[in-house]
């Protein structure tokens, strides 16, 4: 069963803007994750954020999580060409410690 | 550090036949993770062991696919027989340990197309 879903389904832009995704989900979790995942490297993992945590950076990076609303954000600033990728976020439920269920993704175009 | 690889790559099959995919996860890696993802969707977790053993498979469909993972290494994944809708990427993933805070790190995956 599907957890988490990214909004919007694709997302285009100019280099150098800034990309927000989101990502919203049904019942508690243990932490979130956002991945990427494009033709030549697959899927990579870029920053997990834990339940009790509101904000995470990493690079050009920037995650929120807000437990209440039950959703998450990913923010990617002063975008490139090379981060044209979808982006998935995958939520770790109580049940399962360890077991990542994904959502359908957002796909992302930076344009040169 | 190696990653975790996968063969083959790529396959084509004709429906009813069989197929098996291979997955080395990197080295020490306990758990170890298969998905399918079809074409415009995410990554879709269809079963996932931890050493030698399941932990879970809720959503392996269990007519016709099986996975084992002999000696907590390296593991397969069998298709018999394949349907049209199997047509997908299958992904291997292992993580360093179990739990609430274990990144994945995925293979390159194994488009399977079903003819």
């Amino acid at each position: 069963s599907q957890q988490g879903e990214e909004d919007p389904q694709a997302l285009s832009i100019q280099e150098g803007e800034n990309a927000t995704m989101n990502c919203s989900y049904k019942t508690s979790i243990n932490n979130l994750q956002w991945y990427r995942q494009n033709s030549g490297r697959g899927l990579v993992h870029l920053i997990l954020i834990r339940s009790n945590e509101r904000e995470k950076h990493s690079g050009r990076l920037r995650v929120t999580l807000d437990t209440s609303k039950k959703s998450s954000s990913l923010l990617i600033t002063a975008s490139r060409a090379a981060d044209t990728a979808s982006y998935f976020c995958a939520t770790d439920e109580g049940t399962n410690a360890g077991k990542s269920t994904f959502g359908d993704g957002t796909t992302l175009t930076v344009k040169p | 550090e190696a990653g975790v690889a996968q063969s083959p790559r790529y396959k084509i099959i004709e429906k009813r036949q069989s197929v098996a995919f291979w997955c080395n996860p990197i080295s020490g890696h306990a758990t170890l993770y298969w998905y399918q993802q079809i074409l415009g969707q995410g990554p879709k977790l269809l079963i996932q062991f931890q050493n030698n053993g399941v932990v879970d498979d809720s959503q392996l469909p269990k007519d016709r696919f099986s996975a084992e993972r002999l000696k907590g290494v390296d593991s397969t994944l069998k298709i018999q027989p394949a349907k049209l809708e199997d047509s997908a990427v299958y992904l291997c993933a292992s993580s360093l340990i179990s739990g609430i805070y274990g990144e994945q790190f995925f293979g390159p995956g194994t488009r399977l197309t079903v003819l």
